[in-house]
């Protein structure tokens, strides 16, 4: 069974960094990209970010471009997001996502929980 | 880039047919495949169409997709409509550039 949880969601105030994780299981962790996608309070959804299987791609969205970095590690069946000069418009619960395939994030098929991110001071 | 745009809400029977549509503002929509994902309240997002139009396993088949080049627009029709259908529906695509676009999402209530 496809597992992904995330965690490292914490209230931070605003000019701060968060390191978000997400453990993969059930799956073989190095075929597949994967995405960070986000949802602020009542609102939809946002992509964040996505990754390649061997991070040879990283494409981000305009909104986080050069505050945030996306990284894995397939050793550890991980993945990472490293959030720089948060603001109050990044609070959010994040999900990490898996892409179907492993050179292209184009979709998700499977999705974690969530971790809760509050930037406020 | 481009910009999606759904319905905020839609509302139908138990037992109807809904369509929640999602209308791309530039480029065409056939040229990058459309998924749609289904999130009840305080749950994660699940896949119900993906490739425009094809269902993942354990999907019932109330639920299609659809894709329209002359309205440039996408659509999710759902048929036989239960009340566990009610949820936000969110329709995605992609640009050249590999940015993954969201819809705003569609609140489907079933009364």
């Amino acid at each position: 069974e496809v597992q992904l949880v995330e965690s490292g969601g914490n209230l931070v105030q605003p000019g701060r960094s968060l390191r978000l994780s997400c453990a993969a299981s059930g799956f073989t962790f190095n075929d597949y990209a994967m995405h960070w996608v986000r949802q602020a309070p009542g609102k939809g959804l946002e992509w964040v970010s996505g990754i390649t299987w061997n991070s040879g791609r990283i494409d981000y969205a305009d909104s986080v471009k050069g505050r945030f970095t996306i990284s894995r590690d397939n050793a550890k069946n991980s993945l990472y997001l490293q959030m720089n000069s948060l603001r109050a418009e990044d609070t959010a619960l994040y999900y990490c996502a898996r892409a179907p395939h492993s050179s292209v994030y184009h979709r998700a098929d499977y999705w974690g929980q969530g971790t809760l991110v509050t930037v406020s001071s | 880039n481009f910009m999606l745009t759904q319905p905020r809400s839609v509302s139908e029977s138990p037992g109807k047919t809904v369509t929640i549509s999602c209308t791309r503002n530039n480029g065409n929509i056939a040229l990058n495949y459309v998924q749609w994902y289904q999130q009840r309240p305080g749950s994660a997002p699940t896949t119900v169409i993906y490739d425009d139009n094809q269902r993942p396993s354990g999907v019932p088949d109330r639920f299609s997709g659809s894709i329209d080049s002359s309205s440039n627009s996408a659509s999710l029709t759902i048929s036989g409509l239960k009340t566990e259908d009610e949820a936000d529906y969110y329709c995605q695509s992609y640009d050249t550039s590999n940015e993954v676009i969201f819809g705003g999402g569609t609140k489907l209530t079933v009364l």
